[in-house]
């Protein structure tokens, strides 16, 4: 089954604990990106990656790190939580290819607080 | 910025009624899409608009495009209990691979 998995789905922890949030996907796909999605806010890009060691800030980038050394990986690392980033964050990924499908794909989301 | 912005923010109906959703947005697009949100829970895209598409239909659902108004509509006919999400619209601009996706509307599906 085509999928993009995110671990863990729930995460409370402590200001200034270092916490990765993992996201996979089955498809191929070169593009991956990482979107937090907030009340009255909507869904803005964190960080994205075209391909393989190839990654770009988002809207939001600041108090966040990502890899990407598979294709099928894109972990996203909070090295110093605050409480402002409590939110619900969602991975997502879709091919790169001009002409064809657009559909991306989503994670089923981690939300994430931090106290 | 956000490029797409869904009116209304919420929308309240009946059952078997049909509900409608419009989205604006500011600067030329390659295609616009719809995605639904379930509360909680991941995006599910539905529907893709190419900016050379004035209209597409997909069962229920249909969308147009207004690309002289910056413009498209969510039409979705003979609503049901299950049709009740957020439902985003996302565009991609000419040239570029980032999504923007707007708010969202709320709506709601009554029995």
């Amino acid at each position: 089954e085509a999928q993009v998995t995110q671990n863990p789905r729930y995460l409370i922890t402590v200001t200034g604990k270092k916490l990765t949030v993992t996201c996979s996907q089955n498809m191929n796909h070169e593009y991956m990106s990482w979107y937090r999605q907030d009340p009255g806010l909507g869904l803005r890009q964190i960080y994205y990656s075209m391909n393989v060691e190839v990654t770009d800030k988002g809207d939001v980038p600041e108090g966040y790190k990502v890899s990407r050394k598979e294709k099928r990986n894109f972990p996203l690392i909070l090295e110093s939580p605050s409480p402002n980033q409590t939110s619900l964050y969602f991975c997502a990924s879709r091919f790169v290819r001009e002409g064809g499908t657009d559909t991306q794909y989503f994670g089923p989301g981690t939300r994430l607080t931090v106290l | 910025s956000q490029q797409g912005e869904e009116d209304p923010q919420a929308l309240s109906i009946q059952e078997g009624e049909n509900a409608t959703m419009n989205c604006s947005y500011k600067t030329s697009i390659n295609n616009l899409q719809w995605y639904r949100q379930n509360s909680g829970r991941g995006l599910v895209h539905l529907i893709l608009i190419r900016s050379n598409e004035r209209e597409k239909h997909s069962g229920r659902l249909r969308v147009t495009l207004d690309t002289s108004k910056k413009s498209s509509s969510l039409l979705i006919t003979a609503s049901r209990a299950a049709d009740t999400a957020s439902y985003f619209c996302a565009t991609r601009k000419a040239g570029a691979q980032k999504l923007v996706f707007g708010q969202g509307t709320r709506l709601t599906i009554n029995p």
